[in-house]
């Protein structure tokens, strides 16, 4: 079973309306969640960070954690082509050296 | 704030030549420094953790002393990629963390640097 795990996509949606993408992780003692966006060719930047139970909201951007059911998701409202990119779950384990172990990332496509 | 470089943004060279990446956190001091690769269409993979003055913790399947890693101050840490081989092409990305404590911290990416070994 992979640590973090995520549907690799690519994930369609039309412009305006909402993208959702999901990520499970195995760790239960995991205390944080990161969500990064990924432009093809550059290295990821920070959206959202998580560290509770239930929503957090930044804009158009809304995490959501789930820790007994070992979740957490990502929703972006009123997609922009803009938003198209890979988005990638990390999670920080609960190890000694706390360890982020990311997923393999979910390809959004935001179609005009 | 908190921004991360990297130099070089791009590196070609020579099989069996030694490249030398450097890392720096230019508005923190960041306790720990993560090296991470990737290769197309795939994840990032750690490849090594690194804490200021400390030696490096390499993820399995790493190879040390190919990928040597000095993390000589808080704002500054390197990738040695020794003896590079085609193979070793790919996207070497650095992130850092702020210290302080809480475990909350978050991990701040350098815009990478690829390499292409011929």
């Amino acid at each position: 079973q992979k640590e973090v795990e995520q549907n690799s996509g690519p994930l369609s949606v039309p412009e305006g309306a909402i993208a959702s993408l999901n990520c499970t992780y195995s760790d239960r003692g995991s205390q944080s969640f990161f969500w990064y966006r990924q432009y093809s060719g550059k290295s990821p930047e920070l959206i959202m960070s998580i560290y509770s139970n239930g929503d957090k909201e930044d804009g158009r951007f809304t995490a959501q954690l789930n820790k007994a059911s070992q979740y957490v998701s990502l929703l972006i409202r009123d997609s922009q082509p803009s938003d198209s990119a890979t988005y990638l779950c990390a999670v920080r384990g609960s190890g000694g050296y706390q360890k982020v172990t990311f997923g393999i990332g979910t390809k959004l496509q935001v179609i005009p | 704030g908190a921004v991360v470089s990297q130099h070089p943004s791009w590196v070609i060279c020579k099989s069996g030549t030694s490249v030398k990446i450097e890392c720096r956190s230019l508005d923190f001091q960041a306790t720990t420094m993560f090296w991470y690769r990737q290769f197309p269409k795939q994840s990032l993979m750690l490849m090594a953790t690194s804490n200021e003055g400390s030696k490096a913790t390499y993820e399995q399947g790493v190879e040390k002393d190919k990928f040597l890693i000095n993390h000589a101050s808080l704002t500054l840490s390197t990738l040695t990629v020794t003896s590079a081989h085609p193979e070793d092409s790919s996207f070497y990305i650095c992130s850092a963390r702020p210290g302080g404590g809480g475990g909350q911290e978050t991990q701040y990416f350098g815009p990478g640097t690829r390499l292409l070994v011929l």
